[in-house]
C-alpha cells in the first residue's frame, strides 16, 4: 500500500510571507502528483500537479519534485488570510482513478 | 457549467435505515469515484468506475455498494448504514486521457461533500 505523509500542522506564517509545505511519499515508482486546497466544510480543489522533477511554477504557487528523495512540496508566495486552508497531497494508485492523498497541512495566515 | 453534484448535502438518519447518495457528472467524464474523509485520516477511496457498467472496490468498500447504469451518473448505496459511516463523502469525475496525457488521468474533479451521520 502506498503511503503519503504529511506535517498536519497548523503551519502559521505571517501575511505576505512563504508558506512552504511538504509531502513524503513511498512509491519510488509514482510518477505523478498533485497538490489540492481544502477550505473547511468545501469540497477539494486541484491547485497543481507535477510530473518532472524540479520546479513547476503557476502565479504565486511553486510545486517542486525531488524523486530521488521522494519528496514533494508546495511553496506559496506572498501568502495572503485567503490562502488559509488544508493542503493535500496526493499520488496516484497504479489505476487511472485512484489517488493515495496524504492527511493533509492545515496553513493558517495571519494578517 | 462543468460540475459535480451530489445529493442531499446533510443527511442525518438512524442505523439499519437504508439511504442513497446521489452523484452527477456533466462533464461527459469516463471514470468515478466516491471517497470519505475522516479527521486524521484523509481522503479514502470506496469505490471507483471506468465506465458504464464497470466498476470496481478502493480502500474501503465494506458497507457500501454502488452502481454506473449510466455515464452521468454514480450513486452510493448504504444498504444498512451503521454509526461508523458518519462521515463526509465525496464523489469525483476525472476524464480518460489521450495515450500521450494518460498520467492526466488521476486529475480529479471533486463534488461539494454529503456530510453524513448515522444515529
Amino acid at each position: 500500500q502506498k503511503e503519503v505523509e504529511q506535517n498536519s500542522g497548523p503551519l502559521s506564517v505571517p501575511e505576505g510571507a512563504i508558506a512552504s509545505l511538504n509531502c513524503t511519499y513511498s512509491d519510488r515508482g509514482s510518477q505523478s502528483f498533485f497538490w489540492y486546497r481544502q477550505y473547511s466544510g468545501k469540497s477539494p480543489e486541484l491547485i497543481m500537479s507535477i510530473y518532472s522533477n524540479g520546479d513547476k511554477e503557476d502565479g504565486r504557487f511553486t510545486a517542486q519534485l525531488n524523486k530521488a528523495s521522494q519528496y514533494v512540496s508546495l511553496l506559496i508566495r506572498d501568502s495572503q488570510p485567503s490562502d488559509s486552508a488544508t493542503y493535500l497531497c496526493a499520488v496516484p494508485d497504479g489505476g487511472y482513478n485512484k489517488l493515495i492523498f496524504g492527511a493533509g497541512t492545515r496553513l493558517a495566515v495571519h494578517p | 457549467e462543468a460540475q459535480v453534484t451530489q445529493n442531499p448535502r446533510y443527511l442525518i438518519t438512524v442505523t439499519g435505515k437504508k439511504l442513497t447518495v446521489t452523484c452527477s457528472q456533466n462533464m461527459n467524464h469516463e471514470y468515478m469515484s466516491w471517497y470519505r474523509q475522516d479527521p486524521g485520516l484523509g481522503l479514502r477511496q470506496i469505490y471507483y468506475s471506468m465506465n458504464v457498467e464497470v466498476t470496481d472496490k478502493g480502500d474501503v468498500p465494506e458497507g457500501y455498494k454502488v452502481s454506473r447504469k449510466e455515464k452521468r451518473n454514480f450513486p452510493l448505496i448504504l444498504e444498512s448504514p451503521s454509526p461508523n459511516q458518519t462521515s463526509l463523502y465525496f464523489c469525483a469525475s476525472s476524464p480518460r486521457r489521450d495515450r500521450g496525457l494518460s498520467y492526466l488521468n488521476n486529475e480529479q474533479f471533486f463534488g461539494p461533500g454529503t456530510r453524513l451521520t448515522v444515529l
